[in-house]
């Protein structure tokens, strides 16, 4: 099956810095998605990416769906501490697979110090 | 609108016995998935469906699950003779249909076996 690779596994920041992630996969994806999870609740979707290449931002947050379409990033600008939380990056779309079936990273746990 | 609910949010059963698991999608999204997340882990696919019917259940770990979804709504996840590695939180997720759109996820329900 595809499998992504998400890094760093964790991250520990001051509030004010900048965070940047980043998944990587052996197969092509569709469609990349960023979703972040609090503690005892689903996914919430931040961004959703559709084209290659293509740069979109919603608010501190700037995500990119590489070039190659076997990778995508996600920027967090001036970190705050309603930031924590764990960012699943998620691909779509994969040859061969259920359209819209989802494959996830394991997830960066951000903790964000005031 | 009210987004994707399930229940029970919480469940917790003995080794052997088998639980149901429910979700309620959005209100006319067609497309209707359950994930499985284990501890530290990322979101495992389990099974697809589009309206009633399921075109992917490649993601059920065993014949012990099993899932229905009927009048292009409601879904309920079955495991029957739970064991102690079902333990896990069980999301569910909709999607105005089974094409490259935004997934959104309910609060999940967490399974502990004991």
């Amino acid at each position: 099956g595809q499998q992504l690779n998400q890094s760093p596994q964790s991250m520990f920041i001051q509030e004010g810095e900048d965070v940047s992630m980043n998944c990587t996969s052996s197969s092509i994806f569709n469609t990349w998605l960023w979703y972040k999870q609090d503690p005892g609740e689903g996914p919430v979707l931040l961004i959703a990416l559709y084209k290659a290449g293509e740069l979109t931002s919603n608010g501190r947050l700037t995500a990119q769906f590489g070039i190659t379409r076997k990778d995508s990033f996600l920027n967090i600008s001036a970190s705050i501490p309603s930031d924590v939380g764990i960012y699943f990056c998620a691909g779509q779309g994969a040859r061969g697979s259920t359209l819209g079936r989802l494959y996830f990273g394991r997830g960066t746990q951000l903790t964000v110090w005031p | 609108g009210a987004g994707v609910s399930q229940s029970p949010s919480n469940k917790v059963t003995e080794k052997g016995k088998d639980v149901e698991l429910r979700c309620d999608p959005i209100s006319g999204h067609t497309a209707l998935y359950w994930y499985r997340q284990s501890l530290g882990q990322g979101l495992e696919f389990l099974i697809y469906f589009q309206g009633n019917s399921a075109p992917d259940k490649s993601g059920l770990p065993s014949d012990r699950f099993s899932a229905e979804r009927t009048g292009g709504s409601v879904s309920t996840l079955t495991i029957q003779r739970t064991q102690q590695e079902d333990s896990a939180v069980y999301l569910c997720a909709s999607s105005r249909d089974g094409g490259y759109n935004e997934q959104f996820f309910g609060p999940g329900t967490r399974l502990t076996v004991l």
